[in-house]
């Protein structure tokens, strides 16, 4: 079972910053926070993760809680192609991604 | 860098028949991991292969398996299809090591129809 809950679906509009939160309250000292995105009729795609600092790249930035049971994914400008199904995720005990039912993000032009 | 290609990419079987899904990793990569994809399930992990091995298996019957060739190629295969397998069956391939950060590139997905 998905050891990470995330509100079903969120809004925004575009050119507007997103928050997506997460919690994660059940996560060990040692493993990453991931964030995977899945598009319309795509596979899922890697965004970010994170460890206990927060973390930018050219897609997203990470926010962690100190006390690592919550992050918040970070979308400075959403744009029309950033509707998709985000998906914050720990790994299982053998190593797999485990997945959550995830984020449906909508963007109004 | 080619991504992670599988095939076929739609497929029909009846209840009863097998089918043998395949995946080509990302060029270097050496670990494949397989995930079922259905409205009701969501994501779900099937197994992991590196360097030929199954590393790592979840919670799915016998009649889900797996093999990893030589040059990280793997393929699934479903015996005795049922309905409920109708799903969409996604690879993702990734370096695999054990240590630092293994990001996993995942593939289109195949989707299987079973009537």
């Amino acid at each position: 079972d998905a050891k990470t809950t995330q509100p079903n679906s969120m809004e925004s509009n575009e050119e507007e910053p997103v928050h997506l939160p997460c919690n994660h309250s059940t996560i060990s000292g040692t493993d990453y926070i991931h964030w995977y995105r899945q598009l319309p009729s795509q596979g899922p795609e890697y965004v970010i993760h994170g460890l206990t600092s927060n973390v930018n790249n050219r897609m997203a930035s990470l926010a962690i809680a100190e006390d690592r049971k919550s992050s918040t994914l970070i979308l400075h400008r959403a744009t029309l192609r950033d509707a998709a199904v985000y998906y914050c995720i720990e790994r299982g005990s053998q190593g797999n991604l485990i997945f959550g039912k995830g984020t449906k993000l909508s963007v109004k032009p | 860098k080619a991504g992670v290609t599988q095939t076929p990419r739609y497929l029909i079987k009846t209840r009863g028949q097998q089918v043998t899904l395949s995946c080509s990793p990302i060029s270097g990569h050496r670990s494949v991991s397989w995930y079922q994809q259905t409205p009701g399930q969501g994501l779900q992990f099937l197994f992991e292969y590196f360097s030929e091995t199954q590393r790592n298996k979840g919670n799915f019957p016998g009649r889900f398996s797996g093999r990893q060739f030589s040059n990280s190629r793997s393929e699934m295969n479903v015996s005795t299809l049922e309905l409920g397998d109708s799903a969409l069956y996604l690879c993702a391939s990734s370096l695999g090591g054990t240590s630092g950060y293994n990001e996993q590139f995942f593939g289109p997905g195949t989707r299987l129809t079973v009537l």
